[in-house]
């Protein structure tokens, strides 16, 4: 069955690490995405992809990297940077409107990152 | 800039009984606007969508919404309620074509009483 998988589902940081979270899609989507959720604030984009070696800072990319080397693939690096990474993090894949179809974002079941 | 409102953060409302989510975007064109469902610890699930055409949308599970561009609100609604619908709700609101990125609001939490 086509879909996305994150991995892990939990992750613990310690202080002053890296961690990094996996987001695979076999769907074939060109546009991928990352969001934090956080309780009673909805999702929030951290970044995005249109396409491969292409990335954009979504509304709260400060703390954050990703990198596109691969279509099916948008990992999420959370850096020491990031003083609160404390949340749920979900990742979305979506076709490109075209044809006059506009295509819904498909989500992940995302990864729930704790601090140690 | 987009954005969504959901007024309500916690619903509850009795099995079998109707359910109404409110939901008030604002956006300079025509927008984009979908209903996603998400249970604990889980992604989110598409309900329904609007991009064009018959205003009263029809999603799985018995969900239907409708927009009203006079009043900038698509709301969610079902005729019947059952025990399984407890969850969380997000609307959320997006650009018509190409790559747009979607504007989610806070959600509103849907309990179901006995």
């Amino acid at each position: 069955d086509g879909g996305i998988t994150q991995s892990p589902k939990y992750l613990f940081r310690k202080e002053g690490q890296n961690v990094t979270l996996s987001c695979e899609q076999n769907l074939n989507h060109d546009a991928m995405y990352w969001y934090r959720q956080d309780p009673g604030q909805g999702l929030r984009l951290i970044y995005y992809s249109q396409i491969v070696n292409d990335f954009q800072k979504g509304d709260i990319a400060e703390g954050y990297s990703v990198s596109r080397e691969k279509k099916e693939s948008f990992p999420l690096t959370v850096t020491s940077a990031q003083k609160n990474p404390t949340a749920f993090y979900l990742c979305a894949s979506r076709q490109p409107a075209g044809g006059g179809s506009n295509q819904p974002q498909h989500f992940g079941d995302g990864t729930r990152l704790s601090i140690l | 800039a987009q954005s969504v409102t959901q007024p309500d953060i916690h619903i509850t409302v009795s099995e079998g009984a109707s359910l109404e989510l409110r939901c008030n975007y604002s956006y300079g064109a025509t927008p984009y606007l979908f209903w996603y469902v998400q249970s604990p610890g889980q992604g989110l699930q598409l309900l329904l969508k609007y991009f064009s055409g018959d205003t009263l949308v029809q999603g799985i599970k018995g969900f239907e919404a409708e927009f009203k561009r006079s009043q900038s609100s698509f709301n969610l609604r079902k005729p019947s309620v059952h025990w399984s619908d407890a969850a969380e709700y997000f609307c959320a609101v997006g650009a018509q074509g190409g790559y747009s990125t979607l504007t989610f609001g806070k959600g509103t939490m849907l309990l179901v009483s006995p």
